[in-house]
């Protein structure tokens, strides 16, 4: 099992690009679950999905949108980049009997200047 | 509203010393409480979890957690670092209680180790 994979691993976007982050996962997990890490501020979620086609906002969800049309698929969308959106971001996957137990993906370091 | 602290932004102890990292939490029940390490680059990995029962948990890596109700606190321990254990640590607990909430993490502390 490949676990959580995430692309691309690193990005620099311009102010104003769009772009999406890609994360599967092949445990066949239910949850899944998308953070930010700041420097010095640990894990911030943006959004997370407790199945294909729900979705619902974490603590941090603006200026991102998500989607989750299969049970292995949940990318993360970056609209109209902005420089407070540099950051590491970490997708993560947990099963539905023990869901706070999460597996985490290597994340993708983001730069928006 | 819930929180976790972990008081320690940043240890260092040497190669073969002992380790204890702090982590306090604030709810009212028996929260369900976590250790992730995270490896320079890498994404969290879990180390171990308490949820409730015997309050020494063991982990992976020859790691040990306390759960201390009086004291609200989950402290990391382990009796021999290894080089290999420089990494940051993130305490985190379940969000409401319950094994079944969203996951709310400490702001972590970073872990040296000296030769």
């Amino acid at each position: 099992n490949a676990g959580v994979t995430q692309t691309p691993k690193f990005r620099i976007l311009k102010i104003g690009q769009s772009m999406t982050l890609q994360c599967t996962q092949d445990m066949n997990h239910n949850y899944m679950y998308w953070y930010r890490q700041d420097p010095g501020m640990g894990l911030k979620l943006i959004y997370y999905s407790v199945g294909a086609g729900i979705t619902d906002k974490g603590e941090v969800p603006n200026g991102y949108n998500v989607s989750r049309s299969t049970t292995e698929d949940f990318p993360l969308r970056l609209e109209l980049a902005a420089p407070s959106q540099t950051s590491v971001y970490f997708c993560a996957s947990s099963s539905s009997l023990t869901r706070s137990e999460q597996y985490f993906g290597p994340g993708t370091r983001l730069t928006v200047t | 509203a819930q929180s976790v602290t972990q008081p320690d932004i940043h240890i260092t102890v040497s190669e073969g010393a002992s380790l204890e990292l702090r982590c306090n939490y604030s709810y009212g029940a028996t929260p369900y409480l976590f250790w992730y390490v995270q490896s320079p680059g890498q994404g969290l990995q879990l180390l171990l979890k308490y949820f409730s029962g015997d309050t020494l948990v063991q982990g992976i890596k020859g790691f040990e957690a306390e759960f201390k109700r009086s004291q609200s606190s989950f402290n990391l321990r382990k009796p021999s670092v290894h080089w290999s254990d420089a990494a940051e640590y993130f305490c985190a607990v379940v969000l409401g209680g319950g094994s079944q909430g969203n996951l709310i993490f400490g702001k972590g502390t970073k872990l040296s180790v000296k030769p």
